[in-house]
């Protein structure tokens, strides 16, 4: 089966860097997600590591270890609207390209 | 603007109703799928569709169903057999082929039994 693991919570202050983790285990491995979700709001996708290393997207970055089978989400210059549920997820081996199983989610707290 | 429209955004049902929360997408996305979200966890896959008329049962199929009849439309029936209903659900598309781990989803319909 497939499980990812990630911090329930997270607070940090405006401007500052986070890092969210996500550990996971998979019985095939084709990349991992990264998504946002603001309280009530929908999930909006952020990222894709299929390879491993860095990949910046502006503020945000995403990192991949296959070998570790870790990956992360780095936030740089904080801004309270990065206030949101953050979501690690990864396809499954069998059933659809794109059908992906989800974390239980990383609560970020930006404070002034 | 391409997008997933869900509906209603807001729905309220006696125990022992059935109720159906609809789904259109105008991406031109063959796959389409339903999750559901409890306060304070992840997604878990209810649904999923690959094609038009074959859906495939996901990790918490029970007490739900699903058709689909056409390319842009997924509705999801929350039967009464579903013994905790109450969840936000969200409704996601996505390309067929290859893997983007990429999902757009709608704004989800927020059920609550009474």
């Amino acid at each position: 089966g497939q499980s990812l693991e990630q911090p329930s919570e997270v607070t940090a202050v405006e401007g500052a860097i986070v890092q969210i983790n996500c550990t996971y285990q998979t019985s095939g491995f084709y990349g991992l997600s990264w998504y946002q979700q603001h309280d009530g709001g929908a999930p909006t996708f952020l990222s894709y590591n299929a390879l491993d290393g860095l990949e910046e997207t502006g503020r945000f970055s995403s990192f991949l270890s296959r070998s570790d089978s870790y990956g992360y989400l780095l936030l740089q210059e904080l801004q309270m609207k990065d206030s949101a549920s953050y979501f690690c997820a990864v396809p499954a081996p069998l059933g659809g390209y794109n059908k992906l199983i989800f974390g239980a989610g990383t609560r970020l707290a930006v404070h002034p | 603007d391409g997008g997933i429209t869900q509906s209603p955004k807001y729905l309220f049902r006696k125990e022992g109703q059935n109720v159906t929360l609809s789904c259109e997408q105008n991406l031109n996305h063959d796959a389409m799928y339903w999750y559901r979200q409890d306060p304070g966890q992840g997604l878990r896959l209810i649904y999923y569709s690959q094609i038009v008329n074959d859906f495939q049962k996901g990790d918490i199929a029970e007490g739900y169903s699903v058709s689909r009849e056409k390319k842009e439309s997924f509705p999801l029936t929350v039967t009464s057999a579903q013994k905790n209903p109450t969840a936000f659900y969200l409704c996601a598309s996505s390309i067929f082929s290859g893997r983007t781990g990429e999902l757009f989803f709608g704004e989800g319909s927020r059920l609550t039994v009474l």
